[in-house]
């Protein structure tokens, strides 16, 4: 059954690094998304992407992040300079875009732990 | 704006118990209502979802019924088994049918033997 891929599973970084998460959402899905859960906390959507351009954005999603679909399968997201309240984990989720499914469909996570 | 309430967890339970995992939201208009469950080290799944009022979602055991004069979507299942320890998640989407989903803050359910 086709999956969502994300990779690294678990990535440590330093204070005000840069960071690229990466996603390999579902083969012919054309919505995709990304979502973090501070430990303890809600998961809380940060962005969704469409047709090549973000269709909506959450007040956490400020400058320092962004977001590409460089190849036709990657997606990824990028924190330019990381703080140590962006520890979370990163969910990343597609969907399909047709039939009567609204399903997103997601994958393990990447943890980003900040130090 | 839009919010998932769900109980305090963690529950635990022993194998063969019930189940039932409080879940409120507050949002405009008519969303859509959602249970995704994460087993260890995998991703969110759809358990179940309803998208109008009085629409009860099953799947594995599991119902939810969509419920406007109270804001509720409780999951309930009448037996569980160890293979249902995870955490539970509830969660809306506007009416849109691409848009976000607003999470509850996640139930841990551990099942005994």
């Amino acid at each position: 059954e086709p999956e969502v891929t994300q990779t690294p599973s678990h990535q440590v970084t330093q204070m005000g690094q840069e960071v690229i998460l990466r996603c390999v959402p579902i083969s012919n899905h054309l919505y995709f998304y990304w979502y973090r859960q501070i430990l303890g906390q809600k998961v809380e959507f940060l962005v969704s992407f469409y047709n090549n351009e973000i269709s909506e954005k959450s007040e956490i999603f400020d400058d320092q992040f962004s977001v590409e679909r460089p190849d036709g399968s990657n997606f990824t997201l990028k924190i330019r300079s990381t703080k140590l309240e962006d520890s979370a984990m990163y969910f990343c989720a597609s969907g399909p875009g047709q039939g009567n499914s609204y399903e997103q469909y997601f994958g393990p996570g990447t943890r980003l732990t900040v130090t | 704006g839009d919010s998932v309430t769900q109980m305090e967890g963690p529950v635990t339970l022993s194998e063969e118990a019930c189940l039932t995992i409080n879940c409120t939201y507050t949002a405009t208009g008519y969303p859509s209502l959602f249970w995704y469950v994460q087993y260890p080290g995998e991703g969110l799944q759809l358990l179940l979802k309803a998208t109008k009022a009085d629409d009860k979602g099953s799947n594995k055991g599991f119902e939810a019924t969509y419920r406007k004069e109270t804001t509720s979507f409780h999951l309930e299942k009448g037996s569980v088994q160890v293979s249902d320890s995870a955490v539970y998640f509830c969660a809306l989407r506007r009416d849109t049918s691409y848009g976000k989903l607003t999470f509850g803050q996640g139930t841990i359910l551990t099942v005994h033997p």
